[in-house]
C-alpha cells in the first residue's frame, strides 16, 4: 500500500514558465515532508522541505506548498530552467521516510 | 569532508549468495535508512534505523537484515531469500527532528 503517492510520471514545461510538481499521502501521521532532485545512477539531492505546522515554504525559485486537510502537497519551480530537467521525489516522514513513484520533469528552452 | 559514503559503487553475485552492501557516514546523524530503486520506479524502504542498536522494517523488507552496532554503520545484507535482488540500492542518515536526509551515491547489485 503505497502511502505517498505522485500520480503525474512526467511534465514536460518551457524554460521561464511554471512548473507544478504534485504529491499525495494518506498517512496522517507523517509530519514532515520533502522533495528531491535525482539524476540517474545517483542519490536523490534535498530540496526543500515543509514542516506539518505551515502550509508554504520558500526557497528561491522554490515553494512547495501543504495542504493537511486535502493530504497533498506540490512544489512549483518559478521561473523553470533546462538545468531543473530530472527526476523528483516528494517524501513524507514520520520517524522512518517514504518516497513517491517520482516525477520526471523537462524543461525545454 | 562530512558525509555518507555507500561501497562498491558495482558489485556482482551469483544466485544465492548472502552479499553485504555497506553504508558508513560521519554526519554524526541517529537515524540511517536503506532503499531500493527498480528501473523507472521510486524508492523503497527496506529497512530504518533511529538509534543504534535498533531497528525497524520498511514496505520491502523480507529477503534483507540489517545490523546497527554503530552510529555511523548501517550494513545491509540481501541474502539468498530475496526473489529480485538486482536493483540499484540507497542509504540515507539524518538527524532528529526528522530533518532533511542525506543520500550515498548507491550501489548498483546484479545477480547473475
Amino acid at each position: 500500500d503505497q502511502q505517498v503517492k505522485q500520480n503525474s510520471p512526467s511534465l514536460s514545461v518551457q524554460e521561464g514558465r511554471i512548473s507544478i510538481l504534485n504529491c499525495d499521502y494518506t498517512n496522517s501521521m507523517f509530519d514532515y515532508f520533502l522533495w528531491y532532485k535525482k539524476y540517474p545512477a545517483e542519490g536523490p539531492t534535498f530540496l526543500i522541505s515543509i514542516s506539518s505546522i505551515k502550509d508554504k515554504n520558500e526557497d528561491g525559485r522554490f515553494t512547495v506548498f501543504l495542504n493537511k486537510s486535502a493530504k497533498h502537497l506540490s512544489l512549483h519551480i518559478v521561473p523553470s530552467q533546462p538545468g531543473d530537467s530530472a527526476v523528483y521525489f516528494c517524501a513524507a516522514s514520520a520517524g522512518d521516510m517514504r518516497f513517491g513513484a517520482g516525477t520526471r520533469l523537462t524543461v525545454k528552452p | 569532508d562530512g558525509g555518507i559514503t555507500q561501497s562498491p559503487k558495482y558489485l556482482f553475485r551469483k544466485e544465492g549468495q548472502n552479499v553485504t552492501l555497506s553504508c558508513e557516514q560521519n554526519l554524526n546523524h541517529d537515524a540511517m535508512y536503506w532503499y531500493r530503486q527498480d528501473p523507472g520506479q521510486g524508492l523503497r524502504l527496506i529497512y530504518y534505523s533511529q538509534i543504534v542498536n535498533d531497528f525497524q522494517k520498511g514496505d520491502i523488507a523480507e529477503g534483507y537484515s540489517v545490523s546497527r552496532e554503530k552510529k555511523e554503520s548501517f550494513p545491509l545484507t540481501v541474502t539468498s531469500a530475496q526473489k529480485n535482488p538486482t536493483a540499484f540500492y540507497l542509504c540515507a542518515s539524518s538527524s532528529p527532528g526528522r530533518t532533511e536526509a542525506f543520500f550515498g551515491q548507491g550501489t548498483r547489485l546484479t545477480v547473475v
